[in-house]
């Protein structure tokens, strides 16, 4: 049982190069977040998805799109990336039924936009 | 969007003392998390809270849920040097409407040192 898995752990980027973050969680949860953490900030909501063919805008969505693959996968897109997304992104997941809003985290990936 | 006040920001302790940060809001919230994220690695859930005044031990990790709903706090006892790391809380807004929203608000976390 991984939990949260997520690819690449690391990347550099140039500005305007694009790339496809990649998540996935096998606990069979409804809902999966993608964050951003960065100095000083904590962890902001870019992306979410409460379930299955729904995605919806976070706290800081701009430069980014997401599609929720099927259950187990949600992935994190940066059409054209910028020194500003220079950050470290982490996705997440829950069962989000009632009582139950735990967060589970991957171990994430740091990206650096030169 | 909504903000949680952890604090403190930071906190240098020697081995064996007891630490004690918090988290307060002007909003109420249904569930209250803590996590903890070790240098390099993505944050790992402690304890959850779900009742206002409950009370929840993890270890030599205590946490409670305030009763006005609108706090938190976490205790470590005995502290030992792998507690170093950045401890977050989180909670989950509970709508006007009484339901619950399943985003989290997270603080910015305390930084814990400990000296051997």
């Amino acid at each position: 049982n991984a939990g949260v898995t997520q690819t690449p752990k690391f990347q550099v980027l140039k500005t305007g190069q694009s790339m496809t973050l990649q998540c996935a969680q096998d606990m069979n949860h409804n809902s999966m977040y993608w964050y951003r953490q960065d100095p000083g900030m904590g962890l902001r909501l870019i992306y979410y998805s409460a379930s299955e063919g729904t995605t919806d805008k976070g706290e800081v969505p701009n430069g980014y799109n997401v599609s929720r693959l099927n259950k187990r996968e949600f992935s994190l897109r940066l059409e054209s990336a910028a020194p500003s997304q220079t950050s470290v992104y982490f996705c997440a997941s829950s069962e989000l039924t009632l009582g139950d809003y735990e967060q589970y985290f991957g171990p994430g990936t740091r990206l650096t936009v030169t | 969007g909504q903000q949680l006040n952890q604090s403190p920001q930071s906190m240098f302790i020697q081995e064996g003392e007891d630490v004690s940060m918090n988290c307060t809001s002007s909003s109420i919230f249904n569930t209250w998390l803590w996590y903890k994220q070790d240098p390099g690695e993505g944050p790992v859930l402690l304890i959850a809270l779900y009742k206002a005044g409950e009370l929840t031990s993890n270890g030599r990790l205590t946490a409670q849920f305030g009763i006005t709903r609108k706090d938190s706090f976490l205790n470590i006892s005995a502290s030992i040097p792998s507690d170093v790391g950045i401890y977050f809380c989180a909670g989950q807004l509970m709508r006007s409407s009484g339901g619950s929203n399943y985003k989290l608000t997270f603080g910015k976390g305390t930084l814990l040192t400990v000296n051997p």
